[in-house]
């Protein structure tokens, strides 16, 4: 199974920062991977997918990058709205796995 | 608009059964993979199975491989999951999820609110 390690665990920033999170892959998986955004309650929001591709309808302030490995997924201007949970989700082979989140919190 | 909405969720003893469903909408259904992803109180996402457009394909997480059946209903626009000798470790909200167009490993395009399953005596 391709196990997925997303960084940090928890993030504390300010509206207007710009905030990245990390998401490693323990094999490559070339640029098969997906950004979510959970908030509680609430059913999962795609983000990006492809590693790069953004979503119809997400606000151009997010964005991903990276291929193989290691990715990211960067908020150029975090926004009030923007406070939740984000997992990255590989799916260049089943099992399909997710990272362990990364909760962005007010600092 | 696409809409996924699941029921079926509840309390169960271990050992027991239940079953899941997820009434879809907005989209042509059976073109589509469905999957079945879980998320345990405090915890992230867990993919858990999913089904291909035409039945044809079915994967399992090994957590689950064994006491969970996948199946759709094109008919209806319904996706289930049977859910057999239920643990403890079970307990989750369990969220249907739209993936592939006809089959194959891939990104989740839209989410139900999920279903709430509680394991315990």
């Amino acid at each position: 199974d391709i196990q997925m390690t997303q960084s940090p665990s928890t993030l504390s920033a300010s509206v207007g920062d710009r905030v990245t999170i990390t998401c490693r892959a323990s094999q490559s998986i070339i640029s098969w991977l997906a950004w979510y955004q959970h908030k509680p309650g609430k059913a999962p929001k795609l983000l990006i997918y492809k590693a790069s591709s953004l979503e119809s309808g997400v606000p151009s302030r997010f964005s991903g990058s990276g291929s193989g490995t290691e990715f990211t997924l960067t908020i150029s201007s975090l926004q009030p709205d923007d406070f939740a949970t984000y997992y990255c989700q590989q799916y260049n082979s089943y099992p399909l796995t997710f990272g362990g989140g990364t909760k962005v919190e007010i600092k | 608009e696409v809409q996924l909405v699941e029921s079926g969720g509840g309390l169960v003893q271990p050992g027991g059964s239940l079953r899941l469903s997820c009434a879809a909408s907005g989209f042509t259904f059976s073109t589509y993979s469905m999957h079945w992803v879980r998320q345990a109180p405090g915890k992230g996402l867990e993919w858990v199975s999913d089904i291909s457009s035409t039945t044809s394909t079915i994967f399992y997480a090994d957590s689950v491989k064994g006491r969970f059946t996948i199946s759709r209903d094109n008919a209806k626009n319904s996706l289930y999951l049977q859910m057999n000798s239920l643990r403890d470790e079970d307990t989750a909200v369990y969220y249907c999820a739209r993936g592939a167009y006809g089959s194959g490993s891939y990104y989740l395009g839209y989410w139900g609110q999920g279903t709430l399953v509680t394991v315990s005596s």
